[in-house]
């Protein structure tokens, strides 16, 4: 079946504006993670839900950063006022209900804050 | 909070050499994500290690756990241009707790033909 996808892959933005991520899980999956992976580095957590709700936010590194599934499904990663450090690939994973919680991961959207 | 590192962060064999890279872990392991990931891509799943000792193989790459040491080896025999990539560990959050993982910085590896 279809993997997690992402869009867009590419987001060019100017320091100041807001942006947008979005995530598809693959389908039946009740947890959706989002990491954000600056060059050189291993991915960051940054949020995770289960269903609806955000199980774990304690990766958001302010309160610019908010991000919201709110039927369960697809996810919006939203960034306010973006700072040339928010630059990263911010990667969407997701998995199916139940141990071991395998992780699948989505492309990435590569975020450039000029 | 927990921290993996990875060694040798980069790596360059010719094709056909076998080659090992580590992962070792600040805390008690409860278990431990291999994945690999091509430059500008998402991470590909390869295997979860979850008891110590627990050995797996997929294809040409073979990963163990050793709970007692914190690591994780990941063994790639005779390998091929296909291999590059970066390799990544994650370890298993602890049961009950949060799900998030925590990543490794990954090994870079070149495979020259």
């Amino acid at each position: 079946g279809a993997g997690v996808s992402q869009t867009p892959s590419n987001k060019v933005t100017e320091k100041g504006k807001y942006v947008e991520l979005r995530c598809d899980p693959i389908s039946g999956h009740t947890a959706l993670y989002w990491y954000r992976q600056s060059l050189g580095q291993g991915p960051e957590f940054l949020i995770y839900f289960q269903g609806t709700g955000a199980a774990d936010d304690s990766g958001l590194p302010n309160d610019r950063f908010f991000a919201v599934r709110p039927e369960g499904s697809v996810s919006t990663l939203k960034i306010q006022r973006t700072e040339r450090g928010d630059s990263a690939v911010y990667l969407c994973a997701s998995s199916s209900y139940g141990q071991p919680y395998t992780q699948y991961f989505g492309p990435g959207t590569r975020l450039t804050v000029l | 909070s927990q921290e993996l590192e990875q060694s040798p962060q980069s790596l360059i064999v010719q094709e056909g050499k076998n080659l090992t890279i580590n992962c070792t872990s600040s805390k008690t392991l409860y278990g431990l994500y291999w994945y690999k990931q091509k430059y500008g891509e998402g991470l590909i799943f390869l295997m979860m290690l979850q008891k110590g000792g627990e050995e797996k193989s997929h294809e040409k790459i073979t990963a163990k756990l050793d709970e007692k040491k914190q690591q994780s080896s990941l063994h790639i025999t005779a390998s091929q241009p296909s291999h590059a990539g970066i390799y990544l560990c994650g370890a298993v959050p602890p049961k009950g707790g949060s799900e998030k993982l925590v990543f490794g910085k990954g090994t870079k590896l070149t495979v020259n033909p």
